[in-house]
Protein backbone atom coordinates (compact mmCIF):
# COMPACT_ATOMS: atom_id res chain seq x y z
CA UNK A 1 0.00 0.00 0.00
CA UNK A 2 1.41 3.75 -0.68
CA UNK A 3 2.65 5.68 1.91
CA UNK A 4 3.49 9.60 2.32
CA UNK A 5 6.28 10.35 5.18
CA UNK A 6 6.93 13.65 6.35
CA UNK A 7 9.20 15.09 8.40
CA UNK A 8 9.66 16.57 11.01
CA UNK A 9 6.76 17.05 13.02
CA UNK A 10 7.61 20.10 14.51
CA UNK A 11 10.45 22.83 13.84
CA UNK A 12 10.91 25.86 15.77
CA UNK A 13 13.45 28.10 13.52
CA UNK A 14 14.19 31.87 14.16
CA UNK A 15 13.91 34.27 11.45
CA UNK A 16 16.17 34.69 8.82
CA UNK A 17 17.34 31.13 9.25
CA UNK A 18 17.36 28.76 6.27
CA UNK A 19 14.03 25.87 6.06
CA UNK A 20 13.90 22.36 4.52
CA UNK A 21 11.22 20.36 5.05
CA UNK A 22 11.44 16.90 3.07
CA UNK A 23 8.50 14.54 2.09
CA UNK A 24 8.54 11.06 0.73
CA UNK A 25 6.20 8.65 -0.76
CA UNK A 26 6.48 4.90 -1.04
CA UNK A 27 4.36 2.27 -3.23
CA UNK A 28 3.30 4.50 -5.83
CA UNK A 29 5.80 5.58 -9.10
CA UNK A 30 4.90 9.33 -10.58
CA UNK A 31 2.74 10.55 -8.41
CA UNK A 32 1.49 14.09 -7.96
CA UNK A 33 3.28 16.18 -5.38
CA UNK A 34 1.56 18.84 -3.77
CA UNK A 35 2.97 21.25 -0.47
CA UNK A 36 0.48 23.25 1.54
CA UNK A 37 0.33 25.56 3.92
CA UNK A 38 -2.48 25.95 6.82
CA UNK A 39 -2.30 29.71 8.80
CA UNK A 40 -3.94 29.16 12.16
CA UNK A 41 -7.90 29.10 11.69
CA UNK A 42 -7.68 28.92 8.13
CA UNK A 43 -8.13 26.87 5.40
CA UNK A 44 -5.41 25.34 2.78
CA UNK A 45 -3.31 27.65 0.84
CA UNK A 46 -1.56 25.72 -2.24
CA UNK A 47 1.64 26.64 -2.47
CA UNK A 48 3.84 24.04 -4.97
CA UNK A 49 2.56 21.36 -6.97
CA UNK A 50 4.70 18.98 -9.57
CA UNK A 51 3.68 16.38 -11.86
CA UNK A 52 7.16 14.80 -12.51
CA UNK A 53 11.03 14.99 -11.56
CA UNK A 54 12.32 18.79 -11.52
CA UNK A 55 8.57 20.35 -12.72
CA UNK A 56 7.56 22.51 -10.13
CA UNK A 57 4.49 25.13 -10.34
CA UNK A 58 4.82 28.11 -7.56
CA UNK A 59 0.76 29.21 -6.69
CA UNK A 60 2.17 31.92 -4.76
CA UNK A 61 4.78 34.22 -5.00
CA UNK A 62 6.80 34.01 -2.15
CA UNK A 63 10.47 33.50 -0.07
CA UNK A 64 9.60 29.39 -0.65
CA UNK A 65 11.00 27.40 -3.05
CA UNK A 66 10.26 23.59 -3.86
CA UNK A 67 12.08 21.06 -5.58
CA UNK A 68 11.58 17.35 -6.91
CA UNK A 69 15.09 15.61 -6.88
CA UNK A 70 13.36 12.14 -7.33
CA UNK A 71 10.16 10.92 -8.32
CA UNK A 72 8.62 10.24 -4.63
CA UNK A 73 10.81 12.90 -2.71
CA UNK A 74 9.34 16.83 -2.45
CA UNK A 75 11.55 19.35 -0.54
CA UNK A 76 9.80 23.01 0.53
CA UNK A 77 12.73 24.93 1.45
CA UNK A 78 13.79 28.93 2.28
CA UNK A 79 16.97 30.63 2.58
CA UNK A 80 15.83 33.04 4.97
CA UNK A 81 12.47 32.50 7.16
CA UNK A 82 10.15 35.46 7.54
CA UNK A 83 7.60 35.71 10.65
CA UNK A 84 4.47 35.20 8.17
CA UNK A 85 6.43 31.77 6.98
CA UNK A 86 4.61 30.39 10.32
CA UNK A 87 2.16 27.43 10.23
CA UNK A 88 1.05 24.11 9.70
CA UNK A 89 2.82 22.60 6.16
CA UNK A 90 0.65 19.68 4.37
CA UNK A 91 2.59 17.66 1.54
CA UNK A 92 0.21 15.16 -0.43
CA UNK A 93 0.17 12.93 -3.47
CA UNK A 94 -2.39 12.67 -6.20
CA UNK A 95 -2.35 9.59 -8.55
CA UNK A 96 -2.86 10.04 -12.23
CA UNK A 97 -6.71 11.07 -13.00
CA UNK A 98 -9.13 13.86 -11.53
CA UNK A 99 -11.41 11.49 -9.83
CA UNK A 100 -8.23 10.53 -7.67
CA UNK A 101 -8.24 11.47 -3.76
CA UNK A 102 -4.90 13.50 -2.51
CA UNK A 103 -3.33 11.43 0.32
CA UNK A 104 -1.67 14.09 3.14
CA UNK A 105 0.46 13.89 5.45
CA UNK A 106 0.66 13.96 8.84
CA UNK A 107 1.88 17.75 8.66
CA UNK A 108 4.87 20.10 10.17
CA UNK A 109 4.09 22.53 12.08
CA UNK A 110 6.37 25.42 11.97
CA UNK A 111 6.80 27.95 14.64
CA UNK A 112 9.06 31.38 13.78
CA UNK A 113 10.59 33.21 16.24
CA UNK B 1 -13.04 28.49 -12.79
CA UNK B 2 -14.17 26.03 -9.58
CA UNK B 3 -15.31 27.14 -6.40
CA UNK B 4 -16.22 25.75 -3.67
CA UNK B 5 -18.47 26.95 -0.58
CA UNK B 6 -18.71 26.07 2.88
CA UNK B 7 -21.40 27.87 4.88
CA UNK B 8 -20.65 27.96 8.42
CA UNK B 9 -17.00 27.94 9.70
CA UNK B 10 -18.42 26.07 12.77
CA UNK B 11 -21.05 23.93 13.08
CA UNK B 12 -22.18 23.22 16.51
CA UNK B 13 -24.09 19.12 17.79
CA UNK B 14 -24.84 17.71 20.96
CA UNK B 15 -23.83 14.13 20.99
CA UNK B 16 -26.56 11.66 19.32
CA UNK B 17 -27.72 14.38 17.22
CA UNK B 18 -27.63 14.65 13.49
CA UNK B 19 -24.70 16.51 11.87
CA UNK B 20 -25.16 18.20 8.49
CA UNK B 21 -22.50 20.26 7.03
CA UNK B 22 -23.05 21.80 3.97
CA UNK B 23 -20.86 21.90 0.52
CA UNK B 24 -22.06 23.76 -2.73
CA UNK B 25 -19.45 24.04 -5.60
CA UNK B 26 -19.63 25.95 -9.12
CA UNK B 27 -18.58 24.56 -12.14
CA UNK B 28 -19.70 24.16 -15.97
CA UNK B 29 -19.32 20.62 -15.40
CA UNK B 30 -20.54 17.84 -13.03
CA UNK B 31 -17.05 17.78 -11.31
CA UNK B 32 -15.51 14.61 -8.73
CA UNK B 33 -16.58 15.70 -4.94
CA UNK B 34 -14.23 14.95 -1.94
CA UNK B 35 -14.83 14.97 1.75
CA UNK B 36 -11.48 15.35 3.94
CA UNK B 37 -11.64 15.20 7.31
CA UNK B 38 -8.68 16.70 9.61
CA UNK B 39 -8.47 16.09 13.53
CA UNK B 40 -6.68 18.88 15.20
CA UNK B 41 -2.30 18.51 14.02
CA UNK B 42 -2.76 15.80 11.88
CA UNK B 43 -3.02 15.64 8.03
CA UNK B 44 -6.18 15.72 6.11
CA UNK B 45 -7.80 11.96 5.75
CA UNK B 46 -10.27 11.16 2.55
CA UNK B 47 -14.01 10.30 4.36
CA UNK B 48 -15.62 9.38 1.10
CA UNK B 49 -15.67 10.37 -2.45
CA UNK B 50 -18.47 11.26 -5.54
CA UNK B 51 -16.82 10.39 -8.93
CA UNK B 52 -20.26 9.89 -11.09
CA UNK B 53 -21.67 6.20 -9.77
CA UNK B 54 -24.14 6.65 -7.33
CA UNK B 55 -25.28 10.08 -5.74
CA UNK B 56 -25.71 8.79 -2.62
CA UNK B 57 -21.99 7.76 -1.28
CA UNK B 58 -21.22 6.32 1.95
CA UNK B 59 -18.25 6.65 3.74
CA UNK B 60 -15.85 6.01 6.95
CA UNK B 61 -16.81 6.75 10.29
CA UNK B 62 -20.71 6.54 9.38
CA UNK B 63 -20.89 9.62 6.94
CA UNK B 64 -22.17 10.03 4.04
CA UNK B 65 -23.11 12.24 1.65
CA UNK B 66 -25.47 12.94 -1.23
CA UNK B 67 -24.54 14.45 -4.89
CA UNK B 68 -27.42 16.89 -5.90
CA UNK B 69 -26.90 18.46 -9.49
CA UNK B 70 -29.49 20.13 -9.38
CA UNK B 71 -28.92 22.12 -6.34
CA UNK B 72 -24.77 21.80 -7.15
CA UNK B 73 -24.57 20.63 -3.76
CA UNK B 74 -22.88 17.44 -1.80
CA UNK B 75 -23.80 17.57 1.55
CA UNK B 76 -22.49 15.72 4.59
CA UNK B 77 -24.24 14.02 6.81
CA UNK B 78 -24.47 11.64 9.54
CA UNK B 79 -27.24 10.13 11.93
CA UNK B 80 -25.79 10.57 15.09
CA UNK B 81 -23.04 12.54 16.21
CA UNK B 82 -19.91 11.19 19.04
CA UNK B 83 -17.66 13.15 20.69
CA UNK B 84 -14.95 11.52 18.43
CA UNK B 85 -16.40 13.58 15.43
CA UNK B 86 -15.31 16.78 16.68
CA UNK B 87 -12.77 17.66 13.91
CA UNK B 88 -11.89 19.83 10.84
CA UNK B 89 -14.11 18.92 7.17
CA UNK B 90 -13.21 19.93 4.07
CA UNK B 91 -14.85 19.57 1.19
CA UNK B 92 -12.86 19.95 -2.48
CA UNK B 93 -13.73 19.69 -6.03
CA UNK B 94 -11.63 18.45 -8.81
CA UNK B 95 -12.87 19.11 -12.95
CA UNK B 96 -13.17 16.00 -14.71
CA UNK B 97 -10.88 17.95 -17.59
CA UNK B 98 -8.06 16.57 -15.38
CA UNK B 99 -6.79 19.25 -13.74
CA UNK B 100 -4.23 18.31 -11.56
CA UNK B 101 -4.98 21.09 -8.86
CA UNK B 102 -8.28 20.37 -6.81
CA UNK B 103 -10.32 23.42 -5.26
CA UNK B 104 -10.71 23.32 -1.42
CA UNK B 105 -13.69 24.72 0.62
CA UNK B 106 -12.57 27.04 3.58
CA UNK B 107 -13.83 24.18 5.96
CA UNK B 108 -16.33 23.93 8.80
CA UNK B 109 -14.70 23.14 12.19
CA UNK B 110 -17.54 20.81 14.22
CA UNK B 111 -18.23 21.41 17.79
CA UNK B 112 -19.97 18.27 19.32
CA UNK B 113 -21.15 19.24 23.00
CA UNK B 114 -21.90 16.01 25.21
Amino acid sequence: SQTIHQWPATLVQPVGSPLSLECTVEGTSNPNLYWYRQAAGRGLQLLFYSVGIGQISSEVPQNLSASRPQDRQFILSSKKLLLSDSGFYLCAWKGGGSNQPQHFGDGTRLSIL
Amino acid sequence: AQSVTQLGSHVSVSEGALVLLRCNYSSSVPPYLFWYVQYPNQGLQLLLKYTSAATLVKGINGFEAEFKKSETSFHLTKPSAHMSDAAEYFCAVSDPGGSYIPTFGRGTSLIVHP
